[in-house]
């Protein structure tokens, strides 16, 4: 069945430092890559999305990258600040009903 | 716009019970997902509704069920509770069927 991979599942980086997260899908058929980013006790809330016709997507300090021919995508934080802590999602939609979740990477940034 | 609402916040059952969660999606949205999170495990997708319909589901028992109605409001139950169900149960709604928007989620503690 669909399965995203995603690491690491924990990452601590110094602030100002630049953290990268990756993720592996297995459906060749997902079109549609959004990243969550989930603070403690809070819901996940949609950051960055990419689609499968695009490469590259960057959002002020964010950026998201696909390699569709390796199945890879990944999430990339620069200039990172303490308030980017949190848990990291990577998802994959294959434009049906169904979006699959990768376990999550906790992010620690340290003053 | 109001976000998406999840009733009960918290909720403390026994093993062998049944129990049943809500949620009222944003206004417009006719795609409910849910989703069970615990620690380490991510987001588990459980089902998702559009138009009263069930369009896809994900690898759970069939103790898990839901339903969507008419103004697109959706429930989930779960039946005969078992302690490995003790978690956090989130639902999203959406308009494109892209972009998820979480509630606060459904804290189940099974004892």
């Amino acid at each position: 069945g669909e399965n995203v991979e995603q690491h690491p599942s924990t990452l601590s980086v110094q602030e100002g430092d630049s953290a990268v997260i990756k993720c592996t899908y297995s459906d060749s058929a997902s079109n549609y890559f959004p990243w969550y980013k989930q603070e403690l006790g809070k819901r996940p809330q949609l950051i960055i999305d990419i689609r499968s016709n695009v490469g590259e997507k960057k959002d002020q300090r964010i950026a998201v990258t696909l390699n569709k021919t390796a199945k890879h995508f990944s999430l990339h934080i620069t200039e990172t600040q303490p308030e980017d802590s949190a848990v990291y999602f990577c998802a994959a939609n294959t434009g049906g009903f169904k979006t699959i979740f990768g376990a999550g990477t906790r992010l620690f940034v340290k003053a | 716009k109001a976000g998406v609402t999840q009733t009960p916040r918290y909720l403390i059952k026994t093993r062998g019970q049944q129990v049943t969660l809500s949620c009222s999606p944003i206004s417009g949205h006719r795609s409910v997902s849910w989703y069970q999170q615990t620690p380490g495990q991510g987001l588990q997708f459980l089902f998702e509704y559009f138009s009263e319909t069930q369009r896809n589901k994900g690898n759970f028992p069939g103790r898990f069920s839901g339903r969507q109605f008419s103004n697109s409001r959706s429930e989930m139950n779960v039946s005969t509770l078992e302690l490995g169900d003790s978690a956090l149960y989130l639902c999203a709604s959406s308009f494109d069927l892209e972009k998820l928007f979480f509630g606060s989620g459904t804290q189940l503690s099974v004892l």
